[in-house]
């Protein structure tokens, strides 16, 4: 089942916060986040595994709920080039390769 | 640029076309992966290879089949594929740990005639 992603679509003042969840309503093991410009790859963020560790980069920053079964992704003091559009990925089990089942996707949008 | 190499970047066929997707990596991965990308849609997993073998097929019907010659290469042949297969076809690489992130490449664009 695809992880729900809230919300859709955000807007943003440079240097003002925000924070994208992602939940499912399967037991995960591992969630991951990427960032998607326009016309480019998915940029590999962080990575979430079971154990409610948060994870930071800069100012984004993520942390697990294994009890919910939802991960969030903070963007603090958001930058201009924090546009594009985020996805989590998650991963129910450990297998051979990794099979990331991706979220609907988050559109940022950070104006000056 | 990216560590993940796809070729061509953009391909226009007709549906009786036969063409070939590739994506080249050395980073010394053993796990490579194909997804499927439309307009405002997240990347859809097609196929896992593991250690050069096909590890998940996500049920992708028959026109799509996948190769892995080698570790650092990835195919995707193509044959009679119909309008709504157009897309933009990413190819990624890791180490097939839980831990580790996937590295996508800059993608295939395809448009189906």
């Amino acid at each position: 089942q695809q992880p729900v992603q809230s919300p859709q679509a955000v807007i943003l003042r440079e240097g003002e916060d925000a924070v994208i969840n992602c939940s499912s309503s399967k037991a995960l093991y591992s969630v991951h986040w990427y960032r998607q410009k326009h016309g480019e790859a998915p940029v590999f963020l962080m990575i979430l595994l079971k154990g409610g560790e948060q994870k930071g980069h800069e100012k984004i920053s993520a942390s697990f709920n294994e009890k919910k079964q939802q991960s969030s992704l903070y963007l603090t003091a958001s930058q201009l080039s924090y546009s594009g559009t985020y996805f989590c990925g998650t991963e129910r089990v450990k297998a051979a390769g990794n099979k990331l089942t991706f979220g609907g996707g988050t559109r940022v949008l950070v104006k000056p | 640029d990216t560590e993940v190499t796809q070729t061509p970047k953009h391909l226009v066929m007709g549906m009786t076309n036969k063409k070939s997707l590739k994506c080249e990596q050395h980073m010394g991965h053993r796990a490579m992966y194909w997804y499927k990308q439309k307009a405002k849609k997240p990347p859809e997993l097609m196929f896992v290879y593991s250690y050069e073998k096909l590890s998940i097929n996500e049920s992708v019907p028959s026109r799509f089949s996948p190769e892995c010659p080698n570790s650092s290469l990835l195919n995707l042949h193509l044959h009679a594929l119909q309008p709504e297969d157009s897309a933009l076809y990413l190819c990624a690489s890791n180490d097939g740990n839980s831990n580790q992130p996937q590295h996508f490449g800059d993608g295939t664009r395809l448009s189906i005639l």
